[in-house]
């Protein structure tokens, strides 16, 4: 098991342009979570996957962002027409089914830069 | 509101001073309280989840304990390499998973 992976590690883009970030998550984990965090700031929600089902949306994902996971393996992340304000990092993380078991396992990261 | 917060914002040690980190939480109906390592330009590595007041969790120099209302990441003996930032996070059921905004440790050799 080589844990949650996410691709890229690092995007730079130009104000305007799309972005899509892809995230593996650990095999057996069917609960999927994409986060966003900014300097000196904890994880802040932005949605959630139980299989290929999206169940839950922040109201920080604006109409720009959308995520989808088809056959509820990996997820990607798309964010249309980029503004600065989306600098960040956005984090996917997985758990397990369990009913006691809530930990979430993160990746490494993909970090945004949008000039 | 739900809510969890982390303090101080950051801790400088030096090598063998031990101390603690204080999350207080404000939520409904806790389920979980997890805390977190992060080392800059990765993703939080889970340490401990904490289910009920009076649990405590140990692992290596780091313990973790938890009352109604506050839980605590007691430092001892620290080294150099134990410098992060540690998250508290709170959850309530489900998917809703409510992190604070971290404590930066700095430990001195």
């Amino acid at each position: 098991d080589t844990g949650v992976s996410q691709d890229p590690r690092h995007k730079i883009t130009k104000r305007g342009q799309n972005v899509t970030f892809r995230c593996d998550p650990i095999s057996e984990h069917n609960r999927l979570y994409w986060y966003r965090q900014t300097l000196g700031q904890g994880p802040e929600f932005l949605t959630y996957f139980q299989n290929e089902a999206q169940l839950e949306k922040s109201r920080l994902l604006s109409d720009r962002f959308s995520a989808e996971r088809p056959k509820g393996s990996f997820s990607t992340l798309e964010i249309q027409r980029t503004e600065q304000g989306d600098s960040a990092m956005y984090l996917c993380a997985s758990s397990t089914p369990g009913q006691q078991t809530y930990e979430q396992y993160f990746g490494p990261g993909t970090r945004l830069t949008v000039t | 509101e739900d809510q969890v917060t982390q303090s101080p914002e950051a801790l400088r040690l030096q090598e063998g001073e031990s101390s603690s980190l204080n999350c207080s939480y404000t939520v409904s109906g806790l389920r979980g309280l997890f805390w977190y390592r992060q080392d800059p330009g990765k993703g939080p590595e889970f340490l401990f989840t904490l289910y009920s007041a009076g649990e405590e969790k140990e692992k290596e120099r780091l313990k973790a304990t938890l009352t109604k209302k506050e839980s605590f990441l007691h430092i001892t003996a620290p080294k150099p390499e134990d410098s992060a930032t540690y998250l508290c996070a709170a959850n309530t059921g489900g998917f809703k998973t409510i992190f604070g905004a971290g404590t930066r440790l700095f430990v001195k050799a």
